[in-house]
Formats: C-alpha cells, sequence, structure tokens
C-alpha cells in the first residue's frame, strides 16, 4: 500500500517567514495529493490540492508543488502569520479506479508549524 | 451545501463501556464514509471506510466496528471500551468518484477512564 512521509514533524518560523513542508510518496500510482490544516481542537481542514498532470498550484499565499519523477510534493506558504499556526498533513492517494482501496487518502504524521509575532 | 454532523462533541466513557459514535451528511447522496482516530492531537489513523449502504471495510483491527444502516448515517461503536480507545473520533466524506476530496466532521473527543 501507499506510504507517506512528511518533514518536519515540528517548524518554527517568525512572522512574515516562509515555510516549506514537505512529503515523499511510495506509490506511483497516486496522483490526487491534498494538504489539510488542523487547528488546536478543530476538525482538518482542506486548504489546497494537487493532482498530477499540474506541476504547480496557488491559491494566494499558498501553493503546492509537485514532482512525479522523485515522488514528492511539498506545501509552501509565504508571508507567514500568526493566524497560519497548526498542523499541517498531507496525504496521497489514486485519483481514478475501481475496488476499494483506491478510495482511501493515506496521510503524513503531520506538521505542527508555529509563527512566532 | 453539504454538512456533516457528529455527536456527541465530548464523551466520557468507563472502560468496559459499550460505545456508539453517530456521523450524518446532508446535502449530497451515496458519499463514501470514514472513520478516523487522532491520538494525542497528532496523526490521522483510518478505522473504518464505506463506500455504500452495509459495505464497511476495516484498516486495524481493534474493538471497534462500523454500520452503515442508511446511506448518509455512519456509526462507529464498541461492546466493551478500552483505555487506549480514547482519542479525538473523526468522520469524513468523500463525493462519489472522480473526486477524492475528503472532509471532516467537527469530531467527537473521547476520554475512557
Amino acid at each position: 500500500g501507499e506510504n507517506v512521509e512528511q518533514h518536519p514533524s515540528t517548524l518554527s518560523v517568525q512572522e512574515g517567514d516562509s515555510a516549506v513542508i514537505k512529503c515523499t510518496y511510495s506509490d506511483s500510482a497516486s496522483n490526487y495529493f491534498p494538504w489539510y490544516k488542523q487547528e488546536l481542537g478543530k476538525r482538518p481542514q482542506l486548504i489546497i490540492d494537487i493532482r498530477s498532470n499540474v506541476g504547480e498550484k496557488k491559491d494566494q499565499r499558498i501553493a503546492v508543488t509537485l514532482n512525479k519523477t522523485a515522488k514528492h510534493f511539498s506545501l509552501h506558504i509565504t508571508e507567514t502569520q500568526p493566524e497560519d499556526s497548526a498542523v499541517y498533513f498531507c496525504a496521497a492517494s489514486p485519483f481514478l479506479g475501481s475496488g476499494g482501496s483506491n478510495y482511501k487518502l493515506t496521510f503524513g504524521k503531520g506538521t505542527l508549524l508555529t509563527v512566532n509575532p | 451545501s453539504q454538512t456533516i454532523h457528529q455527536w456527541p462533541a465530548t464523551l466520557v466513557q468507563p472502560v468496559g463501556s459499550p460505545l456508539s459514535l453517530e456521523c450524518t451528511v446532508e446535502g449530497t447522496s451515496n458519499p463514501n464514509l470514514y472513520w478516523y482516530r487522532q491520538a494525542a492531537g497528532r496523526g490521522l489513523q483510518l478505522l473504518f471506510y464505506s463506500v455504500g449502504i452495509g459495505q464497511i471495510s476495516s484498516e486495524v483491527p481493534q474493538n471497534l466496528s462500523a454500520s452503515r444502516p442508511q446511506d448518509r448515517q455512519f456509526i462507529l461503536s464498541s461492546k466493551k471500551l478500552l483505555l487506549s480507545d480514547s482519542g479525538f473520533y473523526l468522520c469524513a466524506w468523500a463525493p462519489i468518484l472522480p473526486r477524492n476530496e475528503q472532509f471532516f466532521g467537527p469530531g467527537t473527543r473521547l476520554t475512557v477512564l
């Protein structure tokens, strides 16, 4: 099955700096890669995702890049703000397919991002 | 728009007692449904998923079970809780293929004493 590794496990930055979180995956059939943000005590929220037919996607201050050859993808947050502080999860999944296993997301273990004012 | 509900929001139960957590989704039909557990506020462990009524797939052996009696209802149960069952239980739904996005419910925080 799929295995997703996420680094770093904790990241501390100063407000205004950039933050980068990296993930690697093992299954070459995976072609959907979402990122979730989870604030303390709350549910994970989907913040951005990318599919394998594109190499980069941006949404305001966040961007995700994908390198399918190397099987890794990254989340980039620019001009960080204290409200960006949260745990971030990456995940991977096959986009299309039949059979129950293709309906699952495999998550990384999470990165605790702290933005210091 | 779609909405996902979970209840109860918090629960404190003694060891050995039964458990029933409920999840319902509104505004969609035939969703895929998932139960996750999150211990110590970090990793998301997939417990069960369902692609249709009565269809349950288990990811890890444990003393929990799941059922889907209706299209938009997903229930997590246990006959006898263990201390290790404490955690944050999240239900999630995903639209039918070809989309993969999963959307999480507000969660149930379970403490087993």
